[in-house]
């Protein structure tokens, strides 16, 4: 099973609010990753990592921030939420080789209202 | 660049038919291919791979074959069940250590009683 964890599982917050989606994993993953998954089901890269101090930017843009100040974590910050940014959040973790296969988190179900 | 190209659902099945879900990639050199589940209201787990050409991934009955001719990796299962009601996502993961993993748009699966 799968040592990668977010929090929280659902968040209902009002429009303009600043939040930070968790995510960590102790598996000593160097790369990981945050996806947007739309209600069609299909999962967009937002922001990915190689390792400590490593953030770079995904296929879909993306108005949230994140950080990796320790390998085991990867928070995800929005400054101010919208109803636009309403959405299943997934992160997940590689090791750095290739050909490697991506563990994933259980989500979590963002709701801005 | 690399893409991964999959059966649009829904795919309804009565409970023991059989399951064939297409799923078919481009990519420059040697993938590896998965196939990852997702559950509702959950994150994706792995549920089978396969890392070079003519290898068979299986797994809780699901088999898929690497098929480097017809760039193809078909997941199929001979008899399924209600709980293999899910949204299923076949991805390749480049040689480059520094390629993201690639999903396709996912397929949703709903097996009646």
């Amino acid at each position: 099973e799968a040592d990668i964890y977010q929090t929280p599982r659902y968040l209902v917050i009002g429009t303009g609010k600043k939040i930070t989606l968790e995510c960590s994993q102790t598996m000593g993953h160097d790369k990981m990753y945050w996806y947007q998954q739309d209600p069609g089901m299909e999962l967009h890269l937002i922001h990915y990592s190689y390792g400590v101090n490593s953030t770079e930017k995904g296929d879909l843009s993306s108005e949230s921030t994140v950080s990796r100040i320790r390998t085991e974590h990867f928070p995800l910050t929005l400054e101010s939420a919208r109803p636009s940014h309403t959405s299943q959040y997934l992160c997940a973790s590689s090791e750095l080789g290739s050909n490697t296969e991506a563990f994933f988190g259980q989500g979590t179900r963002l709701t801005v209202v | 660049g690399n893409s991964v190209t999959q059966m649009e659902g829904p795919v309804t099945l009565s409970e023991e038919a059989f399951l064939t879900i297409n799923c078919t990639y481009t990519a420059t050199g040697y993938p590896s291919l998965f196939w990852y589940v997702q559950y509702p209201g959950e994150g994706l787990q792995l549920l089978l791979k396969a890392t070079k050409a003519d290898d068979k991934g299986s797994n809780k009955g699901f088999e898929a074959t690497y098929r480097k001719e017809t760039t193809s990796f078909h997941l199929e299962k001979g008899s399924v069940q209600v709980s293999d009601s899910a949204v299923y996502f076949c991805a390749l993961s480049p040689p480059n250590a520094g390629n993201m993993l690639t999903f396709g748009g996912g397929t949703r699966l709903m097996v009646k009683p």
